[in-house]
């Protein structure tokens, strides 16, 4: 059975602390990417890498950044956290190649910065 | 750019009753479309997926979609809702390639009534 997980699903830090969130997928997959979802919003991409070492901003990069060392691993960095980054947060991961291929989720981590 | 729209922000059906969700795409070439479904405290789950072929793809736990190229639609149904259906549903689009991304709607929460 295909898995991803992710380190915490609860996570309650300080205004100004340095924050990871890690993610472990065991599908041998590609790409990987973290989410963030806020009610009404959606599903919005802060970062994606395609491969090891590779990464791409998504469309909320600011305040993130993310590190890709083994395949298997993608790890989430709030560098600052702040209360606007009060959220629930999603790493997915994706089998690249061509053909339809889902992106298979995580249980996610809510993350509350006080 | 990509985009899409779920226009039903809360839907509530009776159990055994018939359900449709709304899910419209602007995405300038072929489309890949996809629908999840998040449960309480839950990562998402694949629903169904459509890139090509027959417009009327079936899923998992009784869902179909419908790809109506004209409308630029893509909606969900159910012909007998049952109350384990109760969640939040995301209409998402994408591209191949290996940098596609996925652009999720901003939702549609589903109740189910006794």
């Amino acid at each position: 059975d295909v898995k991803v997980t992710q380190s915490s699903r609860y996570l309650v830090k300080r205004t100004g602390e340095k924050v990871f969130l890690e993610c472990v997928q065991d599908m041998d997959h590609e790409n990987m990417f973290w989410y963030r979802q806020d009610p009404g919003l959606g599903l919005r991409l802060i970062y994606f890498s395609y491969d090891v070492k590779m990464k791409e901003k998504g469309d909320i990069p600011e305040g993130y950044s993310v590190s890709r060392e083994k395949k298997e691993r993608f790890s989430l960095i709030l560098e600052s956290a702040s209360t606007n980054q009060t959220s629930m947060y999603l790493c997915a991961s994706r089998q690249a190649g061509t053909g339809i291929h889902e992106q298979y989720f995580g249980p996610g981590t809510r993350l509350t910065v006080t | 750019a990509q985009s899409v729209t779920q226009p039903d922000i809360h839907i509530t059906v009776s159990e055994g009753a018939s359900l449709e969700l709304r899910c419209n795409y602007s995405y300038g070439a072929t489309p890949y479309l996809f629908w999840y479904v998040q449960s309480p405290g839950q990562g998402l789950q694949l629903l169904l997926k459509y890139f090509s072929g027959d417009t009327l793809v079936q899923g998992i736990k009784g869902f179909e979609a419908e790809f109506k190229r004209s409308q630029s639609s893509f909606n969900l149904r159910k012909p007998s809702v049952h109350w384990s259906d109760a969640a939040e549903y995301f209409c998402a689009v994408g591209g191949s390639g290996t940098a596609s991304k996925l652009t999720f709607g901003t939702g549609t929460r589903l109740q189910v009534t006794l």
